[in-house]
């Protein structure tokens, strides 16, 4: 079966632009999880959905960050007003339920370079 | 708050070696712990999981070990092939389901 998907693969953007960042999951996945990594570092836990509901944003560096997963299914990740430091690998993952004896599924990840 | 330490940042080893991959967290108060490979560009591939009441888990020619009273992982890879060349992330799962990654490991196994 199809893993977790993202889209785009490489987004460039000018300082200030707003960009959104897709991710589907593996199908009948209700965990959904977001993380930012940066160049040379691991990945840094951004935000949580348990199907539609967003359990947890506690790593979403700024208010201009968003995220949401209406239908429980496809999420989608917007950066307002992009910075320089923004830019990252941003990767989805997806489980089963989000319990501790089940792994994530990583998807390929975003690459975002603002300049 | 929990952290999360790889040793050492990176690594080259000749092809067949053996080799010792190291992973340090500071609360022991975790559910499971999870080796990840990460190749180039792409996204993260679980290797292993152990679970909190585990010592250790086996994959073909990978062994993790887990002490969790002394904050302490190991990933153990066996005769290293040029394709195991890659980084490795050790990541523990907290409470909420978040995963805390360490910086990772960039292994090169030279032919």
């Amino acid at each position: 079966g199809a893993g977790v998907s993202q889209s785009p693969r490489y987004k460039v953007a000018k300082r200030g632009q707003d960009v959104a960042l897709r991710c589907d999951p593996i199908s009948g996945h209700v965990s959904l999880f977001w993380y930012q990594q940066a160049l040379g570092q691991g990945p840094e836990f951004l935000t949580y959905f348990q199907n539609e509901a967003q359990l947890d944003k506690s790593g979403l560096p700024s208010d201009r960050f968003f995220a949401e997963r209406p239908e429980g299914s496809v999420s989608t990740l917007k950066i307002q007003r992009t910075q320089q430091e923004d830019s990252a690998v941003y990767l989805c993952a997806s489980s089963p339920a989000g319990g501790p004896l089940e792994t994530q599924y990583f998807g390929p990840g975003t690459r975002l370079l603002v300049l | 708050k929990q952290e999360v330490t790889q040793i050492p940042a990176a690594l080259s080893v000749p092809e067949g070696e053996n080799l010792v991959l190291n992973c340090s967290f500071t609360d022991s108060a975790i559910y499971n712990l999870q080796w990840f490979r990460q190749d180039p560009g792409k996204g993260l591939t679980s290797l292993l999981l152990i679970q909190s009441s585990q010592r250790e888990q086996t994959s073909g020619r990978l062994n993790a070990s887990l002490d969790k009273s002394s904050g302490r992982s190991t990933l153990y890879i066996a005769a290293s092939q040029p394709g195991d060349s890659a980084t490795y992330l050790c990541a523990v799962y907290n409470q909420g389901g978040k995963l805390i990654f360490g910086q990772g490991t960039e292994l090169s196994v030279k032919p």
